[in-house]
C-alpha cells in the first residue's frame, strides 16, 4: 500500500513549456485534488474529482487541466508553464469527501524560468 | 465562501509548554474542521477532525482541539511541546455540501526552543 505517489519530486522548466505532473493512489480513493502551496497563502484547490470522469475546478484552475480516466490516477497538466505557476504541487485523495480527511503526497516542487 | 482565518504566521515556545494554535473558521452550515501538520519538504498529515458530537477532539501525537461554535473557532491545544513538533500547522474547513472543497489557512510556523 504505497498511499498517494506524486511523480517528479522536483522539476524546472522553461516559460512556455507544457508538462504533466503525476499523482496515483492505491487506496480506492473516489476523491481527488491538487493543491498548490505557497509562502505565506496556505494551500489552494486547483482541480478536483469526485469520481472517474468526473472533474470541476477549485479556487485556481487558470493554466491548469485535468482529466481522470481511472479511479487511481489524476495528472495535472500544464498548459504553456509561466513564472507564476512555481510552487509546490500536492495532490490528495479521500474515500468518500472529507468524511475520513484526505491523504496527501509528498508534493512536487516545480520551479517556471 | 468557506474561509479560514491562523492568526498567527510564527510561534515560539520552550519544549514542555503548553501550546495553543488559534483557528477561526467562516462556513454558512455545520462545518468539517481540521487540523493537518507539515514538516519541511513533507506533504501533510491529519492530526485530528471534527464533524459533530463532541467539540472536545482527540488526535495523534497529543494533540486535541476544540469546537467552538459561538466564536466559530478550532484551536488546536498540547500540554508539553516536544522538539519534535515544531512544523507548521493548517487548519482547514470543509463541509458535506462541497464534498471536495477542503479550504486552508495560510498556517501557523512552530519553533520549539530546548
Amino acid at each position: 500500500n504505497a498511499g498517494v505517489t506524486q511523480t517528479p519530486k522536483f522539476q524546472v522548466l522553461k516559460t512556455g513549456q507544457s508538462m504533466t505532473l503525476q499523482c496515483a493512489q492505491d487506496m480506492n480513493h473516489e476523491y481527488m485534488s491538487w493543491y498548490r502551496q505557497d509562502p505565506g497563502m496556505g494551500l489552494r484547490l486547483i482541480h478536483y474529482s469526485v469520481g472517474a470522469g468526473i472533474t470541476d475546478q477549485g479556487e485556481v484552475p487558470n493554466g491548469y487541466n485535468v482529466s481522470r480516466s481511472t479511479t487511481e490516477d489524476f495528472p495535472l497538466r500544464l498548459l504553456s508553464a509561466a513564472p507564476s505557476q512555481t510552487s509546490v504541487y500536492f495532490c490528495a485523495s479521500s474515500y468518500s469527501g472529507l468524511g475520513r480527511g484526505y491523504t496527501f503526497g509528498s508534493g512536487t516542487r516545480l520551479t517556471v524560468v | 465562501a468557506q474561509s479560514v482565518t491562523q492568526p498567527d504566521i510564527h510561534i515560539t515556545v520552550s519544549e514542555g509548554a503548553s501550546l495553543e494554535l488559534r483557528c477561526n473558521y467562516s462556513y454558512g452550515a455545520t462545518p468539517y474542521l481540521f487540523w493537518y501538520v507539515q514538516s519541511p519538504g513533507q506533504g501533510l498529515q491529519l492530526l485530528l477532525k471534527y464533524f459533530s458530537g463532541d467539540t472536545l477532539v482527540q488526535g495523534i501525537k497529543g494533540f486535541e482541539a476544540e469546537f467552538k461554535r459561538s466564536q466559530s473557532s478550532f484551536n488546536l491545544r498540547k500540554p508539553s511541546v516536544h522538539w519534535s513538533d515544531a512544523a507548521e500547522y493548517f487548519c482547514a474547513v470543509g463541509g458535506s455540501g462541497t464534498a471536495s472543497k477542503l479550504t486552508f489557512g495560510t498556517g501557523t510556523r512552530l519553533q520549539v526552543t530546548l
